[in-house]
């Protein structure tokens, strides 16, 4: 069984347009997470929820909003897409606290606008 | 602020041995270790928190200086498997989340 995932796998889509990403995790973990790895490999987090609660948005822009229907799904839906906004985005899920727990990662979802 | 790693990259033939690096500028109270394969998701290796504890792979060894703010990765006897690119997450007293380094490419060739 898979421990996070994510869909889409891949997006491709037009500038300007609005797209979802879906995550779920299966191992009755409390805290979710959001990460962007952009084209240099750098892993930027981006949202935390706890318990479906917000607990870490790292000014991200507003064009960007997580939702939490419970707590084993966390999505990301992102407005009037842009250039910058290409990348690879990883949900993640932890047992607790971010600093002191392993981090189990998805599959991660590569967007492309174009 | 990133936790900066070092080397950026590194070559290796099997059964030689690395020694990864993370930097941060920051006090921390914990460091995780992750790999990350082409095309794949990061995958952990171990944490280690202030005051000694450790949690992790029994292959993998790591140590972490609380007062110098760093944390090394020891990898011995490389095999082909550990190729990627290695990233040390950073946790800070007061925060909730892990900030990344900017990563060590390691690629260990038969």
């Amino acid at each position: 069984d898979t421990a996070v995932s994510q869909t889409p796998k891949y997006l491709v889509t037009q500038m300007g347009n609005d797209k979802s990403i879906k995550c779920e995790q299966n191992l009755g973990h409390d805290t979710m997470y959001w990460y962007k790895q952009d084209s240099k490999k750098f892993l930027k987090i981006m949202f935390s929820y706890n318990n479906k609660e917000l607990i870490i948005n790292e000014t991200v822009p507003n064009r960007f909003s997580p939702k939490s229907p419970d707590k084993a799904h966390l999505n990301l839906h992102i407005n009037s897409l842009e250039l910058g906004d290409s990348a690879v985005y990883f949900c993640a899920s932890s047992l607790g606290l971010a600093g002191v727990n392993e981090q189990f990662f998805g599959p991660g979802t590569r967007l492309t606008v174009l | 602020q990133q936790p900066v790693q070092s080397p950026q990259a590194v070559i290796l033939r099997e059964g030689e041995d690395a020694v990864i690096n993370c930097s941060s500028s920051k006090a921390l109270y914990s460091v995780h270790w992750y790999r990350q394969k082409h095309g794949e998701a990061p995958v952990f290796l171990m944490i280690l928190l202030k005051g000694g504890e450790q949690k992790g792979h029994e292959k993998i060894s790591a140590s972490f200086n609380e007062k110098k703010q760093q944390s090394s990765l020891y990898l011995t006897a490389s095999q082909l498997s550990y190729s990627g690119t290695y990233f040390c997450g950073t946790g800070a007293g007061g925060t909730n989340k892990l900030i990344f380094g900017t990563g060590t490419l390691l690629a260990v060739q038969p």
